[in-house]
C-alpha cells in the first residue's frame, strides 16, 4: 500500500530553519509529483510548493519564495522541505502530498503531517 | 495569482439533506479542480478530481461538477460521518491554490 512517512515533530527557535522529510513507498517515486501543504492550527490548507522528482523541478508559492527549498532524493524515494527564517506564524502542521503527475496535480495520498512549533 | 473562492464558509445540514458547496476561480482553469474532505484531527482526503470523477473508495453520495471558473461539490443524503471541512483546489498551473474551506456541521 502507498505510504508517505513524514519525519517527527520539531520545535524551533525564531530565525532558525527546519527540514521535514517525506519517504514514499508503494508508489512510483519518479512518476509522481510531491506537494507540501501547511495548515496553521484552526485555519485552512495552504499550498507551499511542489517538486517533480524525475526532473528536479520545483515551483513555490510566492509567499514562500526565498524561504523554502524542496528537494527529492530518487535513491531513497524521499522528498524534503526546508523552511528558513522561521517565525511564530510558521507554527503549523506540514503535510507532504503525492500527485500522479504534473498534469494530474490532485493529491491522492497524504502523509500524516509534521507539527512544527516555532517558539522562543 | 489564481484565487479560489469557496462558499459558504460554513453550513449546517440535517441527515438526508443535499449539501452544495461552490468554488469560483478568478481565471479559467478548465476542469483542473479537486475536492478534499478533512475530518477533525485528520489529514485531507481526496474526494473528487478533474472536477467530477469520484476517487476510488469514496461514497457515491459525493459528486462534483463544473468547468472553467465555477465548480460545485454536492453531498447527497447527508450523513453524520460527512461532518468535516471541505476544500477545493486548483491544479491547472502552479500555484495549486486551495479554497478557504467550508465547514459542514450537523443540525
Amino acid at each position: 500500500q502507498v505510504q508517505l512517512e513524514q519525519s517527527g515533530a520539531e520545535v524551533k527557535k525564531p530565525g532558525s530553519s527546519v527540514t521535514v522529510s517525506c519517504k514514499a513507498s508503494g508508489v512510483s517515486f519518479t512518476s509522481s509529483v510531491f506537494s507540501w501543504v501547511r495548515q496553521v492550527p484552526g485555519q485552512g490548507l495552504e499550498w507551499m510548493g511542489r517538486v517533480i522528482p524525475i526532473v528536479g523541478v520545483t515551483n513555490y508559492a510566492q509567499k514562500f519564495q526565498g524561504r523554502v527549498t524542496m528537494t527529492a532524493d530518487k535513491s531513497t524515494s524521499t522528498t524534503y522541505m526546508t523552511l528558513s527564517s522561521l517565525r511564530s506564524e510558521d507554527t503549523a502542521i506540514y503535510y507532504c502530498a503525492r500527485a500522479p503527475g504534473s498534469a494530474r496535480g490532485y493529491s491522492d495520498y497524504w502523509g500524516l503531517g509534521t507539527l512544527v512549533t516555532v517558539s522562543s | 495569482d489564481l484565487q479560489m473562492t469557496q462558499s459558504p464558509s460554513s453550513v449546517s445540514a440535517s441527515v438526508g439533506d443535499r449539501v452544495t458547496i461552490t468554488c469560483r476561480a478568478n481565471q479559467d482553469i478548465n476542469n483542473y479542480v479537486a475536492w478534499y474532505q478533512q475530518k477533525p484531527g485528520n489529514g485531507p482526503e481526496l474526494l473528487i478530481y478533474a472536477s467530477s470523477p469520484v476517487q476510488s473508495g469514496v461514497s457515491s453520495r459525493f459528486s462534483g461538477s463544473g468547468s472553467g471558473t465555477d465548480f460545485t461539490l454536492t453531498i447527497s443524503n447527508f450523513q453524520p460521518e460527512d461532518v468535516a471541512t471541505y476544500y477545493c483546489q486548483n491544479y491547472n498551473t502552479p500555484p495549486w491554490t486551495f479554497g478557504q474551506g467550508t465547514k459542514v456541521e450537523i443540525k
